[in-house]
């Protein structure tokens, strides 16, 4: 079955240390997204990327850093930098970077700092 | 910039009862719109999308939607509620390729 994947699932992070997040998707799409979800604010846009090698901030890129070295994968690292970085954050993909192409949602890592 | 608004943070109907979520948004040029629906702990799962073809656009589960460019809505729809469509629900709209801008979200409760 072809989706997105993240890992992991929970993480729990002490103050000051950087965590990476995992996103893998194996739909052959080119575009993919990074969003963080708090309570009753919707989905902010953290980086996108549109091909491989390539990525742009979103609206809070502060205290994130991404990396696309393939295709298929968009890691995520929440840095020490980023002050409140407890929150739910999705990892998304599209065929490409378009407005009319459906996004597709992967499960979602819930990070806690502790 | 464009920009989408939700009312009403809850919406509790019955089962069986007639299901309607509002959104309205700004936009400068003909907007791309969709409605996703998230289930606690899981990601977005796309119910229907509007791309300037027809105005009413129907999705999966009975949901449809009907873009209203003089009143800049997109308002959801379900003639009967089920028990199953408790969940979040969060309105989008895109101008070009730009990201998708995310309304709030409106959680849906139903009651037997």
């Amino acid at each position: 079955d072809g989706g997105i994947t993240q890992s992991p699932k929970y993480l729990f992070r002490k103050e000051g240390q950087n965590v990476t997040l995992s996103c893998e998707q194996n739909l052959n799409h080119d575009a993919m997204y990074w969003y963080r979800q708090d309570p009753g604010q919707g989905l902010r846009l953290i980086y996108y990327s549109q091909i491989v090698n390539d990525f742009q901030k979103g609206d809070i890129a502060e205290g994130y850093s991404v990396s696309r070295e393939k295709k298929e994968s968009f890691p995520l690292t929440v840095t020490s930098a980023q002050k409140n970085p407890t929150a739910f954050y999705l990892c998304a993909s599209s065929m490409e970077l378009a407005g009319t192409d459906t996004q597709y949602f992967g499960p979602g890592t819930r990070l806690t700092v502790l | 910039a464009q920009s989408v608004t939700q009312l009403g943070s809850h919406v509790s109907v019955s089962e069986g009862a007639l299901v309607l979520l509002r959104c309205n948004y700004s936009s400068s040029v003909p907007p791309y719109l969709f409605w996703y629906v998230q289930y606690p702990n899981q990601g977005l799962q796309l119910l229907l999308k509007y791309t300037s073809a027809a105005t009413l656009v129907k999705g999966i589960n009975d949901f449809e939607a009907e873009f209203k460019k003089s009143e800049t809505s997109f308002h959801l729809t379900k003639p009967s509620a089920h028990m199953s469509d408790a969940a979040e629900y969060f309105c989008a709209v895109t101008e070009g390729f730009q990201k998708l801008v995310f309304g709030t979200g409106t959680r849906l409760l139903v009651s037997p």
